[in-house]
């Protein structure tokens, strides 16, 4: 099972928009609605932002949504802020019996 | 409020065995509701599966280390396992432990724990 393919990094301004993307394939991104964001500091542990594809945990700012479409998910960061700044890793698995597979990560950067 | 501590020693020589213990205190780990698992990041680097613990004991290994790798679970001190055999420098990384409440994402992370495989 190969990693989800992410960009390596993304920037912008604060109070921009952002959007990260995730590619995988029919057998996990585009086949089923089991994507979920993770957000890492550094030298911190991931914490999960989106689960499902576009729902978020409680407590979650609600400028970090997710979307997908075919074999591409995405997260989009609007109202970029400086705490921002961080590791984000998408990742999928269809349940039992089959790897939990995260994607390659992406820096995003505010200018 | 669940917390979940990952223990042991920093340090494990090459060809020896790793072994992780996760504490878990705020929510049993007999729980029908969960699953619990093993992630690891080499220095630098993106996040790795290693495995799944079910509540009913079954696991699932990551294809690229099952032959290494050995998780279990002791339910009465609400711990469960990471054992990787014959261990090299590539095994090198921050060791998570996690819960996951459905098999398809983790929703609590411990804080990490650093293991250096060098002689």
């Amino acid at each position: 099972q190969s990693a989800l393919t992410q960009s390596a990094s993304v920037s912008g301004s604060p109070g921009q928009s952002i959007t990260i993307s995730c590619t995988g394939t029919n057998n996990d991104v585009g086949g089923y609605n089991y994507v979920s964001w993770y957000q890492q500091h550094p030298g911190k542990a991931p914490k999960l932002i989106i689960h499902e594809v576009s729902y978020r945990p409680s407590g979650v700012s609600n400028r970090f949504s997710g979307s997908k479409s075919g074999n591409t998910a995405s997260l989009t960061i609007s109202g970029l802020q400086a705490e921002d700044e961080a590791d984000y890793y998408c990742g999928s698995s269809t349940g039992t019996n089959a790897p939990y597979v995260f994607g390659t990560g992406t820096k995003v950067t505010v200018l | 409020q669940l917390q979940l501590q990952e223990s042991g020693p920093g340090l494990v020589r090459p060809s020896e065995t790793l072994s992780l213990t996760c504490t878990v205190s705020g929510d049993s780990i007999r729980s029908s509701s969960y699953y619990w698992g093993w992630i690891r990041q080499p220095p630098g680097k993106g996040l790795e599966w290693i495995g799944t613990i079910y509540y009913f004991g079954r696991t699932d290994y990551n294809p690229s280390l099952k032959s290494r790798v050995t998780i279990s679970a002791d339910t009465s001190k609400n711990q469960f396992f990471l054992e990787l055999t014959s261990v090299t420098a590539a095994d090198t990384a921050v060791y998570y432990c996690a819960r996951l409440p459905t098999l398809t994402f983790f929703d609590y992370w411990g804080q990490g724990t650093l293991v250096n495989v060098s002689s």
